[in-house]
């Protein structure tokens, strides 16, 4: 089974809401933790990782800690904008290392509406 | 510096047919990784390749088999395609002994199975 769980989409919302995408993970170890972006007919862009417990991602304003009590790493940005709107998926590496596969969630679609 | 490049951008087979798929990984990688995405899902591990091997396999069927060649770039085959093989087909690349950077994705292959 799918060891990476995200909350469904679509989550719409208005331009400069907050934003929290949930996801929690099941693994043996320490892996690493990654939020991908996927633009409308685009690859992946990596959006954010964190490498070991309590560390703190962050970039263009989106922020996830890795919480090992939790198992979870979830999305949050204090205000978004339409060019925010894609699909969002959480992933870890298999092993402690990124250059191990990647196990990713389903994904979540995000509309910020004007 | 060059991303990780995929060829085709898009393709076009029957079943039962063969399929060759190509990436150049971004400068500077030595390891490709193969992720196939299924409409409205998130990738699955295929299979990885690094120095000319493949060193590790998801769960796909023999029918999906791969190739390194001595300058890092990679093949994906499939053969006897099916229906259920229509999917987005990512290539990521990444260095070996740099395991906490993360793996840069192409924009992918998307094939359609008619």
């Amino acid at each position: 089974g799918n060891s990476v769980t995200q909350m469904e989409g679509p989550v719409t919302l208005s331009e400069e809401a907050f934003l929290t995408i949930n996801c929690t993970y099941t693994a043996t170890g320490y892996p690493s933790l990654f939020w991908y972006v996927q633009y409308p007919g685009e690859g992946l862009q990596l959006l954010l990782k964190a490498t070991k417990a309590d560390d703190k991602g962050s970039n263009k304003g989106f922020e996830a800690t890795y919480r090992k009590e939790t198992t979870s790493f979830h999305l949050e940005k204090g205000s978004v904008q339409v060019s925010d709107s894609a699909v969002y998926f959480c992933a870890r590496s298999n092993y402690g290392g990124a250059t191990n596969k990647l196990i990713f969630g389903t994904g979540t679609l995000l509309a910020v509406q004007p | 510096d060059a991303g990780v490049t995929q060829s085709p951008t898009h393709l076009i087979k029957t079943r039962g047919q063969q399929v060759t798929l190509r990436c150049s990984p971004k400068s500077g990688h030595d390891t490709v990784s193969w992720y196939q995405q299924a409409l409205g899902q998130g990738p699955q591990f295929i299979f990885q390749y690094y120095e000319e091997e493949e060193r590790q396999r998801g769960n796909f069927p023999d029918r999906f088999s791969g190739h390194q060649f001595p300058n890092y770039s990679s093949e994906l085959n499939v053969n006897a395609l099916l229906l259920g093989d229509s999917a987005l087909y990512l290539c990521a690349s990444s260095l070996v002994r740099n395991s906490n950077q993360p793996q840069h994705f192409g924009d992918g292959t998307r094939l359609s199975i008619l």
